[in-house]
C-alpha cells in the first residue's frame, strides 16, 4: 500500500503562492496505475478535487475548472515526490489539503494522505 | 460540475441498519457505474469503503453495502456499531473535465 505525506507551510499570506509537496512511499512515482491527485476540504465542507498529474509513460495533468487558472501539479520522480502550486491565495483557499492517489482502472481515491491544515490570513 | 446530494444526518441504534442516498445527475451517478464511499471520522483523511458502486476493498466488514438505481447510489450499514459513528461522502466519476464530484457528507449518529 502506498503511503503520502504532505508538507508544507501551515499559514499563506493573502495574495501569495501556496506550496505543497507529497512525498511518497512504499511505491514509485513513475507507475502507471495511479493519478497522483490533490484534493483539499474546508473545515465542516465536502471535499474538492483539485488536480492530478499522470507520470505513467507520459506525463500528463488535469485540473478542476474553478482553479485552471491558478494551480499547477508536477512530479520530481528523483525524489518521489509530488507537488501543487496555488497562487493568488484567498481565505476562502483556507482548508485541509490531502494527496491521494486515484485509481484510474477502477475510479476511486485510493490512498490518502493525512492532511495538512493551510490558513490563508495576514 | 454539479455537485452530488446527501442528506445531512441520519441516525440508527447499534443493532440496526441504515441506509444513506447520495443523488446526482445523467453526467455522473446515472451514466457510469464509478461510485466510490468514503468514510471520515474526526481530525482524519477520508477512508475508503465501497468503490465501483458494490464492491468492498480488503479489510471493510461486509456490514458495509453499496447500490445503485437510476441517479442515485446508496450506501447501507447493517449491524450498526458504535465505531460506524462518522462522516460518509460519497463520490462519483463525471463527464467532463472534472475527474470526480463529491456529496457534501452524511453525519451518522449511533444512539
Amino acid at each position: 500500500q502506498v503511503h503520502l505525506q504532505e508538507s508544507g507551510p501551515g499559514l499563506v499570506e493573502p495574495s501569495q503562492t501556496l506550496s505543497l509537496t507529497c512525498t511518497v512511499s512504499g511505491g514509485s512515482i513513475s507507475s502507471d496505475n495511479y493519478y497522483w491527485s490533490w484534493i483539499r476540504q474546508p473545515a465542516g465542507k465536502r471535499p474538492e478535487w483539485i488536480g492530478r498529474i499522470y507520470t505513467g509513460e507520459s506525463e500528463s495533468t488535469s485540473y478542476s475548472p474553478s482553479l485552471r487558472s491558478r494551480v499547477t501539479i508536477s512530479a520530481d520522480r528523483s525524489k518521489n515526490q509530488f507537488s501543487l502550486r496555488l497562487t493568488s491565495v484567498a481565505a476562502t483557499d483556507t482548508a485541509v489539503y490531502y494527496c491521494v492517489t486515484y485509481n484510474w482502472r477502477d475510479y476511486y481515491f485510493q490512498s490518502w494522505g493525512q492532511g495538512t491544515l493551510v490558513t490563508v490570513s495576514s | 460540475q454539479s455537485a452530488l446530494t446527501q442528506p445531512p444526518s441520519v441516525s440508527g441504534f447499534p443493532g440496526q441498519s441504515v441506509t444513506i442516498s447520495c443523488t446526482g445527475t445523467r453526467v455522473d451517478i446515472g451514466n457510469y457505474n464509478r461510485v466510490s464511499w468514503y468514510q471520515q471520522s474526526p481530525g482524519t483523511a477520508p477512508k475508503l469503503i465501497i468503490y465501483g458502486v458494490k464492491n468492498r476493498p480488503s479489510g471493510v466488514p461486509d456490514r458495509f453495502s453499496g447500490s445503485k438505481s437510476g441517479n442515485t447510489a446508496s450506501l447501507t450499514i447493517s449491524g450498526l456499531q458504535a465505531e460506524d459513528e462518522a462522516d460518509y461522502y460519497c463520490s462519483s466519476y463525471t463527464s467532463g473535465n472534472t475527474l470526480a464530484v463529491f456529496g457534501g457528507g452524511t453525519k451518522l449518529t449511533v444512539l
